[in-house]
């Protein structure tokens, strides 16, 4: 149980086009979800934290215009990079909070790699 | 920020020998939780451990274990006897819990030699 799924998983794309990552808890559902960037080579970023039903909390630095977060249900939360340029290109991983037994815990998607030509 | 620290950038040891991997951390919360994860080449995230602030007992899973010390403000996680299918990047993080996202250290690229 307590998957996390993501699509899709690589995607490339133009320059200045918007892409919409989606992350879908598959068995669970996750009232909170969140969204975290990796660059090559480098740590996880938390990006912003995504309620259902209310406007994503985002960390100091991200741009909220940028980076457009909907979680409408509470087994689906996308994120769509928008007028994406080669700077955003970068590895989103989202988790979803879910029941771990008595214990809340986060479970990570696989993660999708975005590539801005 | 609370942040969590690994100063080891890489390490690198022949297949069998045992290594540890550091992980301090910042904290002003009374409750808090710390994890590690596994980061393989294909970039998926391993759940390998969580322990919530209270619980200083140390754990062992298999080859794994993790010595929890709330004095230090340390978390290290030990492989004994290496294998080459443990390399990859780990990383430690900590969260304040419930609608808390995590705080990851910056990692460590493990390499474990044939």
């Amino acid at each position: 149980g307590a998957v996390v799924s993501q699509h899709p998983s690589r995607v490339i794309c133009k320059s200045g086009t918007s892409v919409k990552i989606e992350c879908r808890s598959l068995d669970f559902q996750a009232t909170t979800m969140f969204w975290y960037r990796q660059f090559p080579k480098k740590s996880l970023m938390l990006m912003a934290t995504s309620n259902e039903g209310s406007k994503a909390t985002y960390e100091q630095g991200v741009e909220k215009d940028k980076f457009l977060i909907n979680h409408a249900s509470l087994t689906l939360s996308t994120l769509t990079v928008t007028s994406a340029h080669p700077e955003d290109s970068s590895f989103y991983i989202c988790s979803a909070n879910g029941l771990a037994g008595a214990h809340n815990e986060q479970f990570f998607g696989p993660g999708t790699r975005l590539t801005v030509l | 920020a609370q942040k969590v620290t690994q100063a080891q950038t890489e390490i690198s040891v022949v297949e069998k020998e045992d290594v540890t991997l550091d992980c301090v951390y910042e904290t002003r919360d009374t409750t808090y939780y710390l994890f590690w994860y596994k980061q393989p080449p294909s970039g998926e995230l391993v759940f390998l451990i969580r322990r919530n602030s209270f619980d200083e007992q140390n754990e062992i899973s298999g080859r794994y274990s993790w010595n929890f010390q709330k004095s230090t403000s340390s978390f290290n996680f030990t492989i004994t006897a290496s294998q080459v299918v443990d390399s990859a990047v780990y990383f430690c993080a900590r969260s304040g819990g419930g609608a808390d996202g995590l705080t990851f250290g910056k990692g460590t690229h493990l390499i474990i030699q044939p």
